[in-house]
This record gives C-alpha cells, sequence and structure tokens, in this order.
C-alpha cells in the first residue's frame, strides 16, 4: 500500500513552459486536492476533488488546471509557468464520511526560472 | 474564509522538556487535524480531532470546540520530535467541512 504518490519529486522549469504534475492514491480516496506550499504561508489550497470527473477551485486557483479523469489520479497542470509558481507543491487524499482525515504525498519542488 | 492562529511561531527545547503548542480559529471548525512535517518535508497525520482529547504515546491533543481552540502536548521531547507542526480545519458553513485551511505552523527545534 503505497498511500499518496507524487510525480516527479524535483523539476525545474523556465518561465513560459508548461509542466504537469501527477499524484496517484491507492487507498480508494474519493476526494483529492492540490496545496503549494510557500516559506511562512503554511499550506493554501489550489484546487480540489469530490470525485472522479469534478474538479473545483481553493484558496489560490490562478495559473494552474487540474483533472480527475480517473479516481485514483490527480493532475495539476501549469500552462505556462511563472517564477511566482516556485514553491513546494502536495497532494493530498481523504475519504468521503465523518472524518475526511488528509493523507499527504511527499511533495513536488518546483523552481521557475 | 476561516482564519487560522498558531502559537508560539518559533520554539526551542531541550531534549526531556514538555511543551503546549496552540491553535485558534476565527470559527467554529468541525474538522481538526494536527500534521507534524518533518526536516524531509513530509507531512505526517498527528490527530483527528474536532472535539475531545486524544493521545498517542507523548503526544496528546485536546481541542475545546465551544471556545474554538486547541492544543498540542508533547511530553518529554526527543530531537525526531524537531520539524513544523501545523494544525487546519475545516468548517461547518456550507458543508467545506472536507476542505482544511491551515495555519503557518510552530516552528519546534529540540535539541540533544
Amino acid at each position: 500500500n503505497a498511500g499518496v504518490t507524487q510525480t516527479p519529486k524535483f523539476r525545474v522549469l523556465k518561465t513560459g513552459q508548461s509542466m504537469t504534475l501527477l499524484c496517484a492514491q491507492d487507498m480508494n480516496h474519493e476526494y483529492m486536492y492540490w496545496y503549494r506550499q510557500d516559506p511562512g504561508m503554511g499550506l493554501r489550497l489550489i484546487h480540489y476533488s469530490v470525485g472522479e470527473g469534478t474538479t473545483a477551485k481553493g484558496e489560490v486557483p490562478d495559473g494552474y488546471n487540474v483533472s480527475r479523469l480517473k479516481k485514483q489520479n490527480f493532475l495539476l497542470g501549469l500552462e505556462s509557468a511563472a517564477p511566482s509558481q516556485t514553491s513546494v507543491y502536495f497532494c493530498a487524499s481523504s475519504l468521503q464520511g465523518a472524518s475526511y482525515e488528509q493523507y499527504f504525498g511527499p511533495g513536488t519542488r518546483l523552481t521557475v526560472t | 474564509g476561516i482564519q487560522v492562529e498558531q502559537s508560539p511561531p518559533d520554539l526551542i527545547l531541550q531534549e526531556g522538556a514538555n511543551s503546549t503548542l496552540r491553535c485558534n480559529f476565527s470559527d467554529s471548525v468541525n474538522n481538526l487535524q494536527w500534521f507534524h512535517q518533518n526536516p524531509w518535508g513530509q507531512l505526517i497525520n498527528l490527530f483527528y480531532i474536532p472535539s475531545g482529547t486524544k493521545q498517542n504515546g507523548r503526544l496528546s491533543a485536546t481541542t475545546v470546540a465551544t471556545e474554538r481552540y486547541s492544543l498540542l502536548y508533547i511530553s518529554s521531547s526527543q530531537t525526531t520530535d524537531s520539524g513544523v507542526y501545523f494544525c487546519a480545519g475545516g468548517g461547518i458553513s456550507g458543508g467545506s467541512n472536507y476542505k482544511l485551511t491551515f495555519g503557518k505552523g510552530t516552528l519546534l527545534t529540540v535539541n540533544p
């Protein structure tokens, strides 16, 4: 049982390039989330999904797109990367139900130059 | 949205000391979690505790939902306890308790 995995672990992009971050979970969780973590800011919610085929905006969605074509995968896309998107990105998942306890992946460190 | 305030922002302890971390919420929450981010960046669930008290080894947590705060207690601290401790809450309003708002964290350093 791998839990929540993220690919890649590190990435360097030039301004204007695009990329996709992949999150996968094997816990059969309905809910999935993408966060970014910046120094001194805690974690902020970018987008989330409450089930296969659904997505919704979080607190800081601008410049990002997401897709949830399969229940176990949640993709985060950057169409035209900007230096302000330099951050550590975390994916999380949770069961639908009473607790919604979230479990996190190991993170992806992205640098945009 | 909900505001989450954590205190203290930084804490330095000698190994063996006890500590209390606090989390205040601006509004009622019915989803409250504590996490530990280790020095390698991994976020680890400590407690899901929207109310009441829970204990897990040297760590325990108490949430007083009516007063909108939660406390994390670390007893007999060890160097492996170092890292950042986050609390996060999900609100009652709008049925959005599955979405967490995080505090800025408490950076704990335990010296040998």
